[in-house]
Parts: C-alpha cells; sequence; structure tokens
C-alpha cells in the first residue's frame, strides 16, 4: 500500500460528459502529481500541485482542470469527454524537502468513455 | 527539455538469471534523480530503486541494482535471480531536483517475461 489513494477505481462514462477524479495523498506529502497513461502512450505528466499552488503544467488539455485544497487531497475533473480520454489516471505525491525524494502512486483510475 | 529513453521494447530471462534494462537520458541539470518502477499487470506503479545524480555509488535493493554511469546519462537495471514475481513493464524516470518537487519524466517502458 503506497498511502495514496485514488477514487473511484473504475470509471465508465459516455461522450461528452464530465467527472471528478480524486486523490489523496500520503499523509505529509505536499506534492501532488496527476499522470495520464493510455494503451497507446507511455505515462504523460499533465499537472503538479504544491501545498495548493499549481506549480507545473504538462500536456493538460483545456478541457481538463485540477486543483489541490486545504487539506491537501486533489481531484482532476474532465470534461466534454472523448473516446481519446479512456486511459489510466494516476495520482502520486511525494514530500518535498530532505532525502525522500521519490513519488509514490495511487492505484489509478480507469477511466473508460464510451 | 530531460528526456528519457528505453530502447528495448521487451526483453525475457528465465527464472534464476539475470537480466540486465537499458536507460539513457538527457539533461542540463546537475542536481536530479533516477528511478526505475516496475508496473505488473495490476497496473499499480511500484518503486523498485531510486539513484541520486550526486551519488557515485550504485543503489542497490536486494536483487535489483543499478549502473548508473552520470557521464555517459545512462542509468540501467540489474535483476539478479530472476523470479516469476518479476514480470511486469518495468519504467525508467527522471526527476529535477527541486525542494518543492517535480514532475516525474518516463521513458516509454520495457516489458520483462520471466520464463519458468
Amino acid at each position: 500500500d503506497s498511502g495514496v489513494t485514488q477514487t473511484p477505481k473504475h470509471l465508465i462514462t459516455a461522450t461528452g460528459q464530465r467527472v471528478t477524479l480524486r486523490c489523496s495523498p500520503r499523509s505529509g506529502d505536499l506534492s501532488v502529481y496527476w499522470y495520464q497513461q493510455s494503451l497507446d502512450q507511455g505515462l504523460q505528466f499533465l499537472i503538479h500541485y504544491y501545498n495548493g499552488e499549481e506549480r507545473a503544467k504538462g500536456n493538460i488539455l483545456e478541457r481538463f482542470s485540477a486543483q489541490q485544497f486545504p487539506d491537501l487531497h486533489s481531484e482532476l475533473n474532465l470534461s466534454s469527454l472523448e473516446l481519446g480520454d479512456s486511459a489510466l489516471y494516476f495520482c502520486a505525491s511525494s514530500a518535498s524537502r530532505g532525502l525522500r525524494t521519490e513519488a509514490f502512486f495511487g492505484q489509478g483510475t480507469r477511466l473508460t468513455v464510451v | 527539455a530531460q528526456t528519457v529513453t528505453q530502447s528495448q521494447p521487451e526483453m525475457s530471462v528465465q527464472e534464476a538469471e539475470t537480466v540486465t534494462l537499458s536507460c539513457t537520458y538527457d539533461t542540463s541539470e546537475s542536481d536530479y534523480y533516477l528511478f526505475w518502477y516496475k508496473q505488473p499487470p495490476s497496473r499499480q506503479m511500484i518503486l523498485v530503486i531510486r539513484q541520486e545524480a550526486y551519488k557515485q555509488q550504485n543503489a542497490t535493493e536486494n536483487r535489483f541494482s543499478v549502473n548508473f554511469q552520470k557521464a555517459a546519462k545512462s542509468f540501467s537495471l540489474k535483476i539478479s535471480d530472476s523470479q516469476l514475481g518479476d514480470a511486469a513493464m518495468y519504467f525508467c524516470a527522471y526527476r529535477k531536483g527541486e525542494t518543492s518537487g517535480s514532475r516525474l519524466t518516463f521513458g516509454e517502458g520495457t516489458q520483462l517475461t520471466v520464463n519458468p
């Protein structure tokens, strides 16, 4: 158990809909990252939050948005969903200071758009 | 921009044998970290091993060890005494050293098969 919790584990929705993926980081971790893993692509970085503030954006579509709340949990909102958005979405967290610099991943949310 | 390249899409090894997975990276940073993650069929991303760029000594975790060649920007993973449970997709990853954290850049992955 990595200590990072993602909900839901599976999500099936129709094109055009909007969904919210939730992530609770490990206790004490200030950084939260979102990644997308499609079948035909590797792990793509979407966005990074640190202590409630957006720190970096990757290949995140304008239809996607995220936020990190005061309790440090994060949500990834995907709207106007398309078939191509079907993927495994991972959240990861890391401690931001000291020697423990690795990111620990949640189990992912498998999104299927039909 | 940093890039990570894994040139072996697939590898196979006999149980109890040793296998080495290759990874090269490109960066202009001096402070960074390198990782190997394992993704079994469950799709969970599991950290296997970590290497700090400032450390000359190669990291070791039980049967897993790395060969870190900083000048060559090479970071290979050696799995000794391979077990059936080692079968998975392995990703090499790079991260800049920043106090507020930074993204991981992943390679394309190497699918490892372990034959009994």
